[in-house]
């Protein structure tokens, strides 16, 4: 078993939805969480960053983090087209800020 | 502001040769530096941690003699892929974390590696 699961995708949805983006863990250490967005051929984009259980709120985006149920999510309000990508999650493990990366969700969100 | 650049951003090379890819944190000083590698649609696999002036710590199954990592300053760190072979070709990524975002990594625009 993986120390993070994430669906592959891909998710088309379209322009103006709501999406769903989410992450199970297998580790009850993990205590910081983030959710990073990568275009093709760039480098991932820290989106959203999360301590411990709860919400956070940024614009059009929601972290969400059920520590009870080991679950991750994040919400995009009024997706738009620049919103396709590859959403990564991440949780932090161990003294060396260690990243342990989901497989990466591909977005795709058409006019 | 924490921006992380990395140069070059594509090289090509004939195998057997060595590359070197510099990972720079233009505004900022990265106390610790990480190097990935990311196959075609997939993740991120975590290489090495290297924090400024100390020996680069491998994760299991990375070469340490093949990918040589040098993390001389709180700017810079290097990554150079030795003797490199067709199957060494990935996007490899740096990231950079800093004193003030503990446990926030920024990462740069990686470089594409074709090794012929």
């Amino acid at each position: 078993q993986k120390e993070v699961e994430q669906d592959p995708g891909p998710l088309s949805v379209p322009e103006g939805a709501i999406v769903s983006l989410n992450c199970t863990y297998s580790n009850s250490a993990f205590q910081y969480f983030m959710w990073y967005r990568q275009y093709s051929r760039k480098g991932p984009e820290l989106l959203m960053y999360t301590y411990s259980s709860g919400n956070k709120e940024d614009g059009r985006f929601t972290a969400q983090v059920d520590k009870s149920s080991k679950y991750i999510s994040l919400f995009i309000r009024d997706s738009q087209p620049s919103d396709s990508a590859t959403y990564l999650c991440a949780m932090v493990s161990g003294g060396y800020n260690k990243l342990i990366f989901g497989a990466g969700t591909r977005l795709a969100v058409h006019p | 502001g924490a921006v992380v650049s990395q140069h070059p951003s594509w090289v090509i090379c004939k195998s057997g040769t060595s590359v070197k890819i510099e990972c720079r944190s233009l505004d900022f000083q990265a106390t610790t530096m990480f190097w990935y590698r990311q196959f075609p649609k997939q993740s991120l696999m975590l290489m090495a941690t290297s924090n400024e002036g100390s020996k680069a710590t491998y994760e299991q199954g990375v070469e340490k003699d093949k990918f040589l990592i040098n993390h001389a300053s709180l700017t810079l760190s290097t990554l150079t892929v030795t003797s490199a072979h067709p199957e060494d070709s990935s996007f490899y990524i740096c990231s950079a974390s800093g004193l003030a975002g503990v446990n926030e990594q920024f990462f740069g625009p990686g470089t594409r590696l074709t090794v012929l």
